[in-house]
């Protein structure tokens, strides 16, 4: 079974400026999430997705920030304007069903720095 | 509260030896507290999970330690391996995929 894929793995953009992260989760999870994981802390939940509709976004900088998952499956996260203390791991993950939704499945992460 | 405390922030063991990290929560809703192991440039895998009505839980070297009343859980990896050495995340479950992570304990083992 494929893991969680992620894309790009590695990001160098300037303050002021937009980048989007792609990820395509496991094969039938309907749940996906965004985590931001800043150096030295613990992942933080950005976005929750159910299906293609979004399940909590009360983290999301939603000024800077967008997510969407379009059709269900891949998703895509945006920053735009970048800052400087957007530089972080945003990490992707996935669930299968609620029962067991402490068990997620992650992807490698994409690595952005901002400067 | 929703933070989950972890402690400590690093830990260094020698091989064969036994590494325990503690968590502290406040928030008594949460109904799930899983553990995950991270590898350099690679996501966290969960590694072990236990709910709140169960004192104990082993899988292989890997040992939950519940207390409820205190409000604290432990993880204890036996005969620790150089393989072990990675950053070790506890979190809490609110339900519904909710995790809130504490903030990791890096772990080295030596030969």
């Amino acid at each position: 079974e494929a893991g969680v894929a992620q894309s790009p793995r590695y990001k160098i953009i300037e303050k002021r400026q937009s980048v989007a992260f792609w990820c395509n989760p496991i094969s039938g999870h309907a749940t996906l999430y965004w985590y931001q994981q800043i150096l030295g802390q613990g992942p933080k939940l950005l976005i929750q997705f159910q299906n293609n509709g979004v399940v909590d976004d009360s983290q999301l900088p939603k000024d800077r920030f967008s997510a969407e998952r379009l059709k269900g499956v891949d998703s895509t996260l945006k920053i735009q304007p970048a800052k400087l203390e957007d530089s972080a791991v945003y990490l992707c993950a996935s669930s299968l069903v609620a029962a067991t939704a402490y068990e997620q499945y992650f992807g490698p992460g994409t690595r952005l720095t901002v400067t | 509260q929703q933070q989950v405390k972890q402690s400590p922030q690093s830990l260094i063991v020698q091989k064969g030896g036994i590494s325990i990290i503690n968590c502290a929560y406040e928030n008594t809703a949460f109904d799930y507290f899983p553990w995950y192991q991270q590898f350099p440039g690679k996501g966290p895998a969960l590694l072990i999970a236990i709910r709140p009505d169960v004192s104990e839980k082993k899988e292989g070297r890997f040992t939950i330690s519940f207390n409820k009343s205190a409000k604290q859980f432990s993880l204890h990896i036996m005969d620790s391996q150089p393989g072990d050495s990675a950053t070790y995340f506890c979190a809490a479950s609110l339900g519904a995929g909710k995790l809130i992570f504490g903030t990791g304990t890096r772990l080295q083992v030596f030969p």
